[in-house]
């Protein structure tokens, strides 16, 4: 499996409900990203995790609250979102020197 | 902040021509990376070339890397209309802290 799988691929929330990002690898790497990318943009680091734990904050605000259950999974939680934070939000991992497999995105609209 | 710049921001050439892309950075890298990406997808990692590698080669694709200068290039030979996507260069300092900066991104557009 050489796959980074992001449910859901598109989300419309509104700026009071909770919901989750999911992301998944089966490919043993120990580092994971989320990412955040607007509309002609280039992504912008979000939160990294190396073995599980956090290890990067990009000074991202708290209503983006992002959880590594274990070495396969990744999850964002969202909760109070702006309507700014409408944008594709991409998972995805590496082992250390080598390129990054990235997840097709997840569409999120805060409306 | 974004490390890598590249240019041109946008470049459209005819099927069969060859695209070249440039990418400065500011800093010392570890290595440097080139993914592209289709409209509103996720992105696919080209080619990796470490700070101690001058060119590297896959398929149609030539990256070099001048680290005096800060800068890399990507060269697509014999372009497709199938190449159309938006193509960034992306920095790795290396160390423990796996973090992946990206440049701003060329738009190629390969017309039929």
């Amino acid at each position: 499996d050489t796959e980074v799988t992001q449910t859901p691929k598109h989300l419309v929330m509104g700026m009071t409900n909770k919901k989750s990002l999911k992301c998944e690898q089966h490919m043993g790497h120990r580092a994971m990203y989320w990412y955040k990318q607007k509309a002609k943009k280039p992504p912008e680091l979000m939160f990294v995790y190396s073995y599980e734990k956090l290890s990067i904050n990009e000074s991202v605000p708290s209503r983006f609250s992002p959880e590594c259950p274990n070495s396969s999974l990744l999850n964002l939680h969202l909760h109070a979102l702006q309507p700014e934070d409408s944008a594709l939000y991409l998972c995805a991992s590496s082992q250390e020197g080598r390129g990054y497999t990235f997840g097709s995105g997840t569409r999120l609209t805060v409306v | 902040s974004q490390q890598g710049e590249e240019d041109p921001q946008a470049l459209s050439i005819q099927e069969g021509e060859n695209a070249t892309m440039n990418c400065s950075y500011k800093t010392s890298i570890n290595n440097l990376q080139w993914y592209r990406q289709n409209s509103g997808r996720g992105l696919v990692h080209l080619i990796l070339i470490r700070s101690n590698e001058r060119e590297k080669h896959s398929g149609r694709l030539r990256v070099t890397l001048d680290t005096s200068k800060k800068s890399s290039s990507l060269l697509i030979t014999a372009s497709r209309a199938a190449d159309t996507a938006s193509y960034f260069c992306a920095t790795d300092a290396g160390g423990s802290n796996y973090k992946l900066t990206f440049g701003k991104g060329t738009l190629l557009t390969v017309n039929p």
